[in-house]
Order: C-alpha cells, then sequence, then structure tokens
C-alpha cells in the first residue's frame, strides 16, 4: 500500500517562473491538504481539497493555486515565484478530512 | 485565526531520561491536537494525536495530555533512545463533523538524545 507520493522531489526555478508540484495521496484517501514549510519552521498550511473543490485556504497570496482530479491527486502551482517562495511543499492526504499523512516533499529553490 | 506555541525550541536528554514538550493553542473551537515527528530530511510522521473529549492518550513509551480549560496540550516521552531524536511538532484542528480542516503548527522542538 503506498504512502503520499509527491514529484519531483527537488526543483530549482527562476524568479519570475511557474512551478507545478503533484501529490498522490494514501490509497483510500479523498482529501489533500497543501503546506509551505520554511527551513526551520514548521508547516504552513495553504489549502484543502476534497471533492475537486478548494475546502479551506490558508493566508496565501493568489499566486499560489491548486487543483485536485476525480482520482483524489493533486497538483500546486505557484505563479510569479519570488525568492521567498523556496520552501519544502509538503502534502498531506486524509479520508474525510481526518488524520493527516504527509508524503516527503518537494524541495522548491527559487534562484 | 488559531496560533499555537510549542516549547522549548530545543530539548536535549540523556538516553533513558524522559522529555516533554508542551503547547497552547489560542481558538477554543480546536478539538484535534496531533503531533508530528520529522526526522532531518524526511516526512513529518504522525507519532499520536488526541481529541479534545479525552484528556489523556497513551501508546507505548509516548503519551499526550490535554487540559482544555488551559487551552495546552503536552507531549511525553518516557525512556529515551538515540532513534527519539528529531524535530517534534504539535498541531491544532477544529473539526467541522467528523472532518479536521488546516493543522496549525507549532514552531517544533529539536529534541537530541545523546547515548
Amino acid at each position: 500500500d503506498a504512502g503520499v507520493t509527491q514529484s519531483p522531489t527537488h526543483l530549482i526555478k527562476t524568479r519570475g517562473q511557474q512551478v507545478t508540484l503533484r501529490c498522490s495521496p494514501k490509497s483510500g484517501h479523498d482529501t489533500v491538504s497543501w503546506y509551505q514549510q520554511a527551513l526551520g519552521q514548521g508547516p504552513q498550511f495553504i489549502f484543502q481539497y476534497y471533492e475537486e473543490e478548494e475546502r479551506q485556504r490558508g493566508n496565501f497570496p493568489d499566486r499560489f493555486s491548486g487543483h485536485q482530479f476525480p482520482n483524489y491527486s493533486s497538483e500546486l502551482n505557484v505563479n510569479a515565484l519570488l525568492l521567498g517562495d523556496s520552501a519544502l511543499y509538503l502534502c498531506a492526504s486524509s479520508s474525510h478530512g481526518r488524520r493527516a499523512f504527509f508524503g516527503q516533499g518537494t524541495r522548491l529553490t527559487v534562484v | 485565526g488559531e496560533n499555537v506555541e510549542q516549547h522549548p525550541s530545543t530539548l536535549s536528554v540523556q538516553e533513558g531520561d524522559s522529555a516533554v514538550i508542551k503547547c497552547t493553542y489560542s481558538d477554543s473551537a480546536s478539538n484535534y491536537f496531533p503531533w508530528y515527528k520529522q526526522e532531518l530530511g524526511k516526512r513529518p510522521q504522525l507519532i499520536i494525536d488526541i481529541r479534545s473529549n479525552v484528556g489523556e492518550k497513551k501508546d507505548q513509551r509516548i503519551a499526550v495530555t490535554l487540559n482544555k480549560t488551559a487551552k495546552h496540550f503536552s507531549l511525553h516521552i518516557t525512556e529515551t533512545q538515540p532513534e527519539d531524536s528529531a524535530v517534534y511538532f504539535c498541531a491544532a484542528a477544529s473539526a467541522g463533523g467528523t472532518s479536521y480542516g488546516k493543522l496549525t503548527f507549532g514552531q517544533g522542538t529539536i529534541l537530541t538524545v545523546h547515548p
């Protein structure tokens, strides 16, 4: 039984570019949440998707957008990248929004 | 919104000692409190969680206590081992029905267990 998987594991982008990160939830899970974890900090909630709709959103600008597909997988898109967007992006999946299990994350570096 | 404070930021213990990490939360609507362990370069791993209708929960060497009145909860690790060394995060969330919304995390505690 595969856990939560994310791709890619590492990514380097230039300021102003756009990036798409991907997440496949744990088998049987229908809810996907995205978090941004800066170095030495706790994860910060970006948004949560359930039934292909954004159910809840944290304090992130509109440059951060997402999508959930019918198979429950999800994408996080970030436009007009800033240096401050460099972080570990974590995806967490859960069943009906219960216990959340995290993927290994995507390390994004913006140069 | 919810705010979670976590203390201490670093904790150093000898193998076999106990370790206690404390968190306070601000939103009285929060009713779900998980703890995650994150080793260097790895994903946060759920180690124990507690709901607001329970005051204490134990799983082998790990226990969590919750004081709703004071809005604080704590992680207790007994008989610590070097492999317990990691960053520990507390979090809080409010559940609408059976669904937990966003997790608000504390700043993390770096636990070091010396052999």
